[in-house]
């Protein structure tokens, strides 16, 4: 069975703090993304990475940046967290040829405060 | 246009009943379509995955997709308790690593016992 563990299930952080939200998958994916997922708004894609140290913009990129250091993980940093940022975010995984299907984590709900 | 409309509910039928999820699009590039299903403080999990119009069954699931009106469907037959869940559409042009998928906003079922 393919695992995507968050490592978080619920934060409350402040207003200006540097917030890590950190994902690993099991099954030697290469793509792995993040969303954030919003009553009304559905699942947005915020960023996206088919490799190690590689990246892609998804749809709602902005006041966050990422990290894959490693195959299997895959952080979202938010540098400097804003209430707008609360959030249920989700990350995913899914191999390189087969994009539509993915594997979703639990999700963490962040709340800024 | 929003590219994916769902509508959204909630909707709430009785055990046993037949169940109709649908999903509108504007984009005619789409040529792959997707139910996820996501329980309460879950993340998302591939229902359905359909290719072109047709229908593809699965149990109690059928997938529906009418690409001439830019429609699909998920009908759930003898609907369960354990079928209350959120449903979201997916959809994409492509199915390798270029796809792209967009998620419509979902629509949460209820199953009353």
């Amino acid at each position: 069975d393919v695992k995507v563990t968050q490592s978080s299930r619920y934060l409350v952080k402040r207003t200006g703090e540097k917030v890590f939200l950190e994902c690993v998958q099991d099954m030697d994916h290469e793509n792995m993304f993040w969303y954030r997922q919003d009553p009304g708004l559905g699942l947005r894609l915020i960023y996206f990475s088919y490799d190690v140290k590689m990246k892609e913009k998804g749809d709602i990129p902005e006041g966050y940046s990422v990290s894959r250091e490693k195959k299997e993980r895959f952080s979202l940093i938010l540098e400097s967290a804003s209430t707008n940022q609360t959030s249920m975010y989700l990350c995913a995984s899914s191999k390189l040829a087969a994009k539509n299907i993915q594997y979703f984590g639990a999700g963490t709900r962040l709340s800024v405060l | 246009q929003k590219e994916v409309e769902q509508d959204p509910g909630p909707l709430s039928v009785p055990e046993g009943a037949i169940v109709s999820l649908n999903c509108t699009y504007s984009n005619s590039a789409f040529q792959y379509f997707m139910w996820y299903r996501q329980y309460s403080r879950k993340g998302p999990e591939l229902l359905m995955y359909t290719y072109s119009s047709g229908n593809k069954e699965d149990g109690r699931f059928t997938a529906q997709v009418d690409k001439s009106s830019k429609y699909i469907s998920l009908f759930i037959r003898d609907s369960q308790p354990s079928d209350s869940a959120t449903y979201l559409c997916a959809m994409s042009a492509e199915s390798g690593a270029n796809s792209k998928l967009t998620f419509g906003k979902g629509i949460t079922l209820s199953v009353r016992p």
